[in-house]
């Protein structure tokens, strides 16, 4: 199985902040790495895939970039909705493996 | 507008079987350009990717190792849902379980809105 590491697990922040997550993976991957934003009690929401295609309806302040093995995604404005759970998961080959999460809470 | 309705009981005895179905609504499931998972998470495993079933003029299924032997994922065409089976279950099955759609590998864009099981007696 292809393993995913997420760097921080925790990352205190302000509104207006500029947040970097990085996500690397065990193997190479090509560019078949998405990002999700999770909030409490909710299922995850796909925000990047193909490692730095926007999905629809989400803000462009977000965004990401990386291929092969090292990803980041990047909010360059951090805004109060923001304060969430973001999983990165590889979809290269199966099992579909998830990151362990990075929790971006309020500094 | 796809839409992913879970069902199945919250709740499960151990060495029992897990049952969950996915109902969609605004796709196929024998679309030839989906694939459907399911997808658990817990504290103590994060999200775990459980399997999937796809339609590419035949059915596939791909389970994760960690419960292959125990996971069965059917479609029912006839009710356009599919279905998770996950047999002697222990408490650490115990999770948030989830279905999903992604097409042509591009991530999970359509989840259902997730059911708590516990395993317990």
């Amino acid at each position: 199985d292809i393993r995913m590491t997420q760097s921080p697990s925790s990352l205190p922040a302000s509104v207006g902040d500029r947040v970097t997550i990085t996500c690397r993976a065990s193997q190479s991957i090509t560019y078949y790495l998405n990002w999700y934003q999770q909030k409490p009690g909710r299922a995850p929401k796909l925000l990047i895939y193909s490692a730095s295609s926007l999905q629809g309806g989400v803000p462009s302040r977000f965004s990401g970039t990386g291929s092969g093995t090292d990803f980041t995604l990047t909010i360059s404005s951090l805004q109060p909705e923001d304060f969430a759970t973001y999983y990165c998961q590889q979809s290269y080959s199966a099992p579909k493996t998830f990151g362990q999460g990075t929790k971006v809470e309020i500094k | 507008q796809v839409q992913l309705q879970q069902s199945g009981p919250g709740l499960v005895k151990p060495s029992q079987t897990l049952s969950l179905t996915c109902a969609i609504s605004g796709d196929s499931v024998s679309s030839n350009n989906a694939v459907w998972n399911w997808i658990r998470q817990s504290p103590s495993r994060g999200l775990e990717w459980l399997g999937r079933t796809y339609y590419r003029s035949q059915w596939y299924n791909d389970y994760a190792v960690s419960v292959k032997g125990r996971i069965t994922i059917n479609p029912d065409t006839s009710k356009n849902q599919f279905s998770l089976q996950l047999n002697s279950v222990t408490p650490e099955d115990t999770a948030v379980y989830y279905c999903a759609r992604d097409v042509d590998s591009l991530g999970q864009d359509y989840w259902g809105q997730g059911t708590p099981v516990t395993v317990s007696s």
